[in-house]
């Protein structure tokens, strides 16, 4: 089974308005770590926001939020008056475990969703 | 404003060169990454190193990629014999478990050609 599943390999936004990107998750691991990495049509990765397992409150990183819901293992990333340069690739990513040993700092991935922002 | 950086940024080779991709992480990160994104694979975690250690290059192929970390400040990933299904965009990534998150902070990549 995939332990990160983003549904969506496309979607379009207006200029202005929000967007929510699905993610969801699998792991019987009660300490986890969720990551938004966004992904521009020049190549590089950048990291946009974390929630923990543990976070009582949903993570928020200027017009980024994390829409974290435990019992349904959703975490989605909503972008708020979304901008053309918000127009990339992003990925839903998880680190499972504390850290207790070797591979407690690895990632796991989605495959990504392709946002189009439009004027 | 601290960044991975690698290099070469770009490189074609022919079938059977040996290729040599380079990692500087940020100061004071000790874990390093390196992955393989293509668009059939994604995004794949291919090594990576604690405190300069190997702690796991099982998505490796081992009789031909190699991962190092000679030192604090450079990590290489090597390819030899390189093959056309090698092209793809190889990143390094470094990360601390300073900042209780471990998020990792990923280079700008080298986008490989074999031919």
């Amino acid at each position: 089974a995939q332990k990160i599943t983003q549904t969506q390999p496309g979607m379009f936004v207006q200029e202005k308005e929000a967007v929510t990107l699905d993610c969801t998750y699998d792991t019987s691991d009660p300490s986890y770590g969720l990551f938004w990495y966004k992904q521009p049509s020049s190549g590089e990765m950048i990291f946009l926001i974390y929630q923990g397992s543990y976070d009582q409150q949903n993570a928020t990183e200027g017009r980024y939020s994390l829409n974290f819901q435990k019992a349904r293992k959703s975490a989605n990333l909503v972008i708020s008056a979304s901008q053309l340069g918000d127009s990339a690739m992003y990925f839903c990513a998880m680190r499972e475990g504390r850290d207790s040993g070797a591979g407690s700092y690895q990632l796991t991935f989605g495959k990504g969703t392709k946002l189009s922002v439009i004027p | 404003d601290a960044r991975v950086t690698q290099t070469p940024r770009h490189k074609v080779t022919e079938m059977g060169q040996e290729v040599t991709m380079r990692c500087q992480p940020i100061l004071g990160h000790n874990t390093v990454f390196w992955y393989r994104q293509t668009m059939m694979q994604g995004l794949e975690l291919l090594a990576y190193f604690r405190n300069r250690a190997p702690l796991d290059d099982s998505g490796m192929p081992k009789d031909r990629f190699s991962a190092e970390m000679p030192d604090a400040t450079l990590a290489t990933l090597k390819i030899q014999p390189s093959e056309p299904r090698d092209s793809a965009v190889y990143f390094c990534a470094s990360g601390t478990q300073l900042t209780g998150t471990y998020e990792q902070y990923f280079g700008p990549g080298t986008r490989l050609t074999v031919t």
